[in-house]
């Protein structure tokens, strides 16, 4: 059964101090890895898909990267707006969209 | 309107009310999909359809229905529900069901079973 486990579960960062977020996964015959930001009460808005690992994708302050095992999502220098829910989401063969727990980000000024 | 959008975004609804709800895509997709959100657990995909059929039902119980009329409209027909079913439900669509396919979600329904 694919797995996927988000870490930390939360997260408190000061205003312009950079980190990362793990996803780790268990799947048999990854097709895709999906990354997804979740504001309170709203539907996960589409980040990034990465399909091979040494893949790397950059949106603004966030980058996304993919091992064969596990997924980082490093946000740089990040602002305020950046807090948010992240989520992290993999693919095998089949229609099946497997989510981790996500990981909650607070950035204070 | 584009992108995914679901009506309600709020519902109450008592456990012997029968209620639904509406998804609707304006992104030229093939394939729909119901989720479930609950508090302190990851999303559960409960329902998918590739060009208005029905590929997966993920054990989900029988007081859920879904309906998908046409590659644009979703429909979750809830009836008897009860108070543990009360969650976030999200639609979302993609090109078509592939595996590889990217999924993109509505800002969902917030349900309330009292």
């Amino acid at each position: 059964e694919d797995q996927v486990t988000q870490s930390p579960e939360a997260l408190r960062l000061q205003e312009g101090e950079s980190s990362s977020l793990n996803c780790s996964y268990t799947v048999s015959g990854l097709r895709g890895l999906f990354w997804y930001r979740q504001d309170p009460g709203k539907g996960p808005e589409f980040l990034f898909t990465l399909y091979s690992a040494g893949e790397e994708k950059e949106k603004e302050r966030l980058k996304a990267t993919l091992t064969k095992k596990e997924s980082f999502l490093h946000i740089t220098a990040p602002k305020p707006e950046d807090s948010a829910t992240y989520l992290c989401a993999v693919k095998a063969a089949g229609n099946k969209l497997t989510f981790g727990g996500g990981t909650r980000v607070l950035v204070k000024p | 309107e584009t992108g995914v959008t679901q009506t309600p975004r709020h519902l109450v609804m008592g456990m012997t009310n029968k209620k639904s709800l509406k998804c609707e895509q304006h992104l030229g997709h093939n394939a729909m999909y119901w989720y479930k959100q609950s508090a302190k657990k990851p999303l559960e995909l409960m329902f998918v359809y590739n060009f208005k059929e029905q590929t997966e039902n993920n054990s989900v119980p029988s007081r859920f229905s879904p309906e998908c009329p046409n590659s644009s409209h979703l429909f979750l027909h809830l009836h008897t529900l009860q108070p543990e079913d009360s969650a976030l439900y999200l639609c979302a669509s993609s090109p078509t069901s592939l595996s590889t396919d990217t999924q993109y979600f509505g800002p969902g329904t917030r349900l309330t079973v009292l």
